[in-house]
């Protein structure tokens, strides 16, 4: 399998811009989370779905983010109007359910600079 | 504790040297509580999932053990070597069972 795809790696944008991030989880997984890394808090949780649905999005800062997952193999997170405090790196990362604790896989992660 | 904490922030040793970290994590609700491995420039890698108190795990050089009563973990790397530099993370599952609250790493730096 070729693990989680996320694209793209990276994304320079303009603030005012609209941005979306793609991922595309391990096949048979039935959880897909969206995190973003900042330095200041690290790795933080927006939004997780199972089985295409959203379960929690309340990590989601703001109305400007929404994120969908069509599929099973596919998810988007989008930000518009993007500003320069969304500059992160976003990692996707997807899991599939068992007893005792699932660990995730992530993607390789997009880094975004909004300027 | 109400969040996840881990300590040290960094820390630097010599090839050879053996190391741990602490993960603290609320002990109310737990679930499972998880252990990454993050190298500069990728992305985490899971090195244990560990949901039974006393529980312990072991993986080449490095193990944890889990303590949930008190609300605590730690992370052995024994006999250090360069190739283990990366930030360790810990995540605590909480009732969800699902959903991963993380700390913000200890990052290790083994040099020559």
């Amino acid at each position: 399998d070729a693990g989680v795809i996320q694209s793209p790696r990276h994304e320079v944008t303009e603030m005012g811009q609209e941005v979306t991030l793609r991922c595309k989880p391990i096949s048979g997984h039935d959880y897909l989370f969206w995190y973003r890394q900042t330095m200041m808090r690290g790795l933080e949780l927006l939004i997780y779905f199972n089985n295409n649905v959203p379960i929690d999005d309340s990590g989601m800062p703001e109305d400007r983010f929404s994120a969908k997952m069509p599929n099973a193999s596919f998810s988007t997170l989008k930000i518009q109007p993007s500003e320069p405090r969304d500059s992160a790196v976003y990692f996707c990362a997807s899991s599939f359910r068992r007893q005792g604790g699932r660990e995730q896989y992530f993607g390789p992660g997009t880094r975004l600079t909004v300027t | 504790i109400l969040n996840v904490e881990q300590s040290p922030q960094s820390l630097h040793v010599q090839e050879g040297d053996s190391t741990n970290f602490t993960c603290s994590f609320p002990s109310s609700n737990f679930y499972a509580l998880h252990w990454y491995r993050w190298e500069t420039a990728k992305s985490p890698e899971a090195l244990f999932v560990m949901t039974l108190n006393g529980d312990e795990k072991k993986k080449g050089r490095i193990s944890a053990t889990l303590n949930t009563k008190e609300g605590y973990s730690y992370l052995y790397i024994k006999g250090s070597q360069p190739e283990d530099s990366a930030t360790y993370l810990c995540a605590h599952n909480t009732g969800t069972a699902s959903k991963l609250t993380f700390g913000t790493g200890t990052r290790l730096q083994v040099t020559l």
